[in-house]
């Protein structure tokens, strides 16, 4: 089955403590972002990559940083994370050459930091 | 950078038609979409309009475009139950590769 999978779906940490949010997907797409959702502000785009080796800022990247090594994995990286990164996110990937610029999302993992 | 807006609740009877509407500021935006997130769920692209047209229909999904006023609106004709989800409006914009958000509304069907 085609699809977008994140982990951990849910976690709870402490401010400081260095965490990893994996994204894989097994559709060989070459674009791949991360977005994180919040009330009353909608997706806000964090990183994005538009191939392996090839990663860009969004527009809240501060806090974050991202790696894409092979084709199917972006992981997303917290390094000292801090109660206003509570939120919940999702990983997303696309095709080069789909027209439409369809994004396809994974199912979002919600992240409590103390 | 693109601004999307959307009004943020929207509440309809069982049966009536829902029109969420959503303005967006790139005039250069080539694709608009409108997303749909269900409960604990991810997005899922429900439908899209190419920037050339002003209207798609697709069953009960009716998709409007004002380029002039740049505005976008989704109708739902015979609301369901299964209809209640967040609507979230996007717009392609700053080039290919760079999709903006709205803040989403939240459609709560009653029976």
């Amino acid at each position: 089955e085609a699809q977008v999978t994140q982990n951990p779906r849910y976690l709870i940490t402490v401010t400081g403590k260095k965490l990893t949010v994996t994204c894989s997907q097994n559709m060989n797409h070459e674009y791949m972002s991360w977005y994180r959702q919040d009330p009353g502000l909608g997706l806000r785009q964090i990183y994005y990559s538009m191939n392996v080796e090839v990663t860009d800022k969004g527009d809240v990247p501060e806090g974050y940083k991202v790696s894409r090594k092979e084709k199917r994995n972006f992981p997303l990286i917290l390094e000292s994370p801090s109660p206003n990164q509570t939120s919940l996110y999702f990983c997303a990937s696309r095709p080069d050459g789909l027209l439409t610029g369809e994004l396809f999302f994974g199912e979002g993992s919600r992240l409590t930091v103390l | 950078g693109e601004d999307v807006e959307q009004s943020l609740f929207l509440s309809v009877r069982e049966g009536d038609s829902s029109v969420i509407n959503c303005t967006y500021t790139d005039s250069s935006s080539t694709y608009l979409y409108w997303y749909k997130q269900e409960p604990g769920a991810g997005l899922q692209l429900l439908t899209y309009i190419f920037s050339n047209m002003d209207m798609k229909q697709d069953q009960r999904l009716t998709v409007l475009l004002n380029k002039k006023d740049k505005h976008l609106s989704l109708r739902i004709a015979d609301t369901q139950t299964g209809d209640s989800a967040i609507y979230f409006c996007a717009v392609n914009s700053g080039g290919y590769q760079k999709v903006t958000f709205g803040t989403g509304t939240k459609l709560q069907v009653i029976p």
